[in-house]
């Protein structure tokens, strides 16, 4: 099944390690996108890919950073990760046109900083 | 900017009973709007989505969602509730210029009693 798949599930760091998370699809969407979620809140968009094009959003801190080396994957850095980072991050991917196409999501990788 | 709202933390629906989840929205020129639903330490599954012209939009798992352009409301309904019902919904938008930024609703969790 074409599907969106994120690693580690759960990934557990320390205070100022540099972590990265991935996400791979399977379904050959151009668009990518990061999304951090705090305990059941609304996911927060950090940025997105349109095929190479990186799209930051104004609020999202310089400590996470993004790599798209080809349409498969994505990588989302955190270069010193801190407490208020713990989240879930989720990775979604969706075609381009329509325009109105859904997020086709991963489960996620839960990130605990300790 | 686009907005969406979700005026409900919770809603509690006995099991048989419909169910309504609400959700408005702001955004400039024509919207599009989605309905996703999140179960624990899942990423997000999309439901339905507003299709143009067609107030009554039906999705799956026996979802449907009524767009009403006055009230700029598009809510979350279904006629006979499940326990398995129970999760979190999301409602988000996406500006109908051919933006790629899609703004997630800040949730309303769905408690389905047998």
């Amino acid at each position: 099944d074409a599907m969106v798949i994120q690693n580690p599930r759960y990934q557990v760091t320390q205070f100022g390690k540099p972590v990265t998370l991935s996400c791979s699809q399977t379904l050959n969407h151009n668009v990518m996108y990061w999304y951090q979620q705090k305990s059941s809140q609304a996911p927060k968009l950090l940025f997105h890919y349109y095929d190479k094009d990186f799209n930051n959003e104004a609020d999202t801190p310089d400590n996470f950073q993004s790599r798209r080396p080809n349409t498969s994957f994505c990588f989302l850095d955190i270069r010193s990760p801190g407490l208020g980072d713990a989240a879930m991050y989720l990775c979604a991917t969706r075609a381009a046109f329509p325009n109105n196409s859904p997020l086709h999501f991963g489960n996620g990788t839960r990130l605990t900083v300790t | 900017a686009q907005s969406v709202a979700q005026p409900e933390d919770q809603v509690n629906v006995a099991e048989g009973n419909p169910l309504t989840v609400k959700c408005t929205y702001s955004v400039s020129g024509n919207p599009y709007l989605f309905w996703y639903v999140q179960y624990p330490n899942r990423g997000l599954q999309f439901l339905l989505k507003y299709i143009t012209g067609d107030n009554l939009v039906k999705g799956s798992y026996g979802f449907e969602a009524e767009f009403n352009k006055s009230q700029t409301s598009f809510h979350l309904k279904k006629p006979s509730a499940l326990v398995s019902d129970s999760a979190l919904y999301f409602c988000a938008v996406r500006e109908g210029t051919g933006g790629f930024k899609t703004i997630f609703g800040a949730g309303t969790r769905l408690f389905v009693k047998a």
